[in-house]
């Protein structure tokens, strides 16, 4: 069965570093998604991507983050410069066609700043 | 704007008993999902199931079975007999049409179950 995957599984990085968190959807996949889980907490929308653009993106998602398709594979999410506070689990989702539809997850990246 | 809700926090049974996770949901759109994951200590999201707003039935599926009420914008899911291996955290998830496919989550129940 096709699934989301996500590199890497964990990633530690210092705080005011640039991190770049990959996934790659199923490939006849056309909605791209990522949430954020802070520790403990519930899994929060931060950005979904069709036709190659922002549709839509919650108050999370300020300059600070960049979503990009670089080829027909990958979907990346940027942080730019990392804050204490973006510690959390990300996790990439995917759909096929018209939303609303399941959306399949990937097994997320443990993001750790220190 | 929508909205879920699940007021248990936390639930903790012994094992083989019935526990029902309650959900509660808020949205103006008429066409919608819900969904409940599955979320256990390694930290993936686990799908379970997806119920669309036009389908009221209820599904059982195995020990799992979800009773989805419009009238009262609830959709409940419930554990019969259950196992230590049920302990997890769960969340239920609501997907509008008119929301580009993206799924607003409740705050997620964790379910303890005890041997």
């Amino acid at each position: 069965e096709p699934e989301v995957t996500q590199t890497p599984s964990h990633q530690v990085t210092q705080m005011g570093q640039e991190v770049i968190l990959r996934c790659v959807p199923i490939s006849n996949h056309l909605y791209f998604y990522w949430y954020r889980q802070i520790l403990g907490q519930k899994v929060e929308f931060l950005v979904s991507f069709y036709n190659n653009e922002i549709s839509e993106k919650s108050e999370i998602f300020d300059d600070q983050f960049s979503v990009e398709r670089p080829d027909g594979s990958n979907f990346t999410l940027k942080i730019r410069s990392t804050k204490l506070e973006d510690s959390a689990m990300y996790f990439c989702a995917s759909i096929n066609g018209g939303a609303p539809d399941t959306q399949y997850f990937g097994p997320g990246t443990r993001l750790t700043v220190l | 704007a929508q909205k879920v809700t699940q007021a248990q926090t936390e639930i903790s049974v012994v094992e083989k008993e019935d526990v029902t996770l309650d959900c509660v949901y808020e949205t103006r759109d008429t066409t919608y999902y819900l969904f409940w994951y599955k979320q256990p200590p390694s930290g993936e999201l686990v799908f379970l199931i997806r119920r669309n707003s036009f389908d009221e039935q209820n599904e059982i599926s195995g020990r799992y079975s979800w009773n989805f009420q419009k009238s009262t914008s609830s959709f409940n899911f419930t554990i019969t007999a259950s196992q230590v291996v049920d302990s997890a955290v769960y969340f239920c998830a609501l997907s509008e049409a008119g929301n580009a496919g993206k799924s607003t989550f409740g705050d997620g129940t964790t379910l303890t179950v005890k041997p």
